[in-house]
């Protein structure tokens, strides 16, 4: 069955370096998506992706992250300068657009920052 | 932002009970889903709701939608050491937003 692939699945990294979390959406989903997950918290949504632009953003999503779809099956969220409080396991998603909007997830990118 | 809040926060049951959780929101879903995650992974979905009344099952899993469309109710019966991780109820929005989560820990 096809899946959402993210890579790595666990990055340590010093506070103030940039970080580059990948993800491969399942191959026909038009829709993606980044989540966060802080450790004994609730699912955050991050932002939204669609067309190639961004539809949707939360407020966490400031101008510290960005994403980007470099080519036809990668999907990258980029923490330019990480803080200590992004330290989170973050999701990718994806979803086709006739399955009533749900989204499958991928198994998540543990990030410490230090 | 909407808010969705799940019921109980936490639950420890011994296996062979049912199990029952709910998911109010403050303001209406044309679409419920419901989420389970395993330490370490990332959400799955478990079922999908998508008219108010409907009720549907999967497994040993049911749920409901709402009438109001403001709320949301998973049972789970005759649980097993598996069924353990966290439940979360999720709506579709401009974001995909997601409930507080009921952690539900099954004591052999």
């Amino acid at each position: 069955e096809p899946e959402v692939t993210q890579t790595p699945s666990h990055q340590v990294t010093q506070m103030g370096q940039e970080v580059i979390l990948r993800c491969v959406p399942i191959s026909n989903h038009l829709y993606f998506y980044w989540y966060r997950q802080i450790l004994g918290q609730k699912v955050e949504f991050l932002v939204s992706f669609y067309n190639n632009e961004i539809s949707e953003k939360s407020e966490i999503f400031d101008d510290q992250f960005s994403v980007e779809r470099p080519d036809g099956s990668n999907f990258t969220l980029k923490i330019r300068s990480t803080k200590l409080e992004d330290s989170a396991m973050y999701f990718c998603a994806s979803s086709p657009p006739w399955t009533g909007e749900k989204l499958f997830f991928g198994s998540g990118t543990q990030l410490s920052v230090l | 932002g909407q808010q969705l809040n799940q019921s109980p926060q936490s639950m420890f049951i011994q296996e062979g009970e049912d199990v029952s959780m709910n998911c109010t929101s403050s303001s209406i879903f044309n679409t419920w889903l419901w989420y389970k995650q395993d330490p370490g992974e990332g959400p799955v979905l478990l079922i999908a709701l998508y008219k108010a009344g409907e009720l549907t099952s999967n497994g040993r899993l049911t749920a409901q939608f709402g009438i109001t469309r403001k709320d949301s109710f998973l049972n789970i019966s005759a649980s097993i050491p598996s069924d353990v991780g966290i439940y979360f109820c999720a709506g579709p929005g401009n974001q995909f937003y997601f409930g507080t989560g009921t952690s539900l820990t099954v004591i052999p």
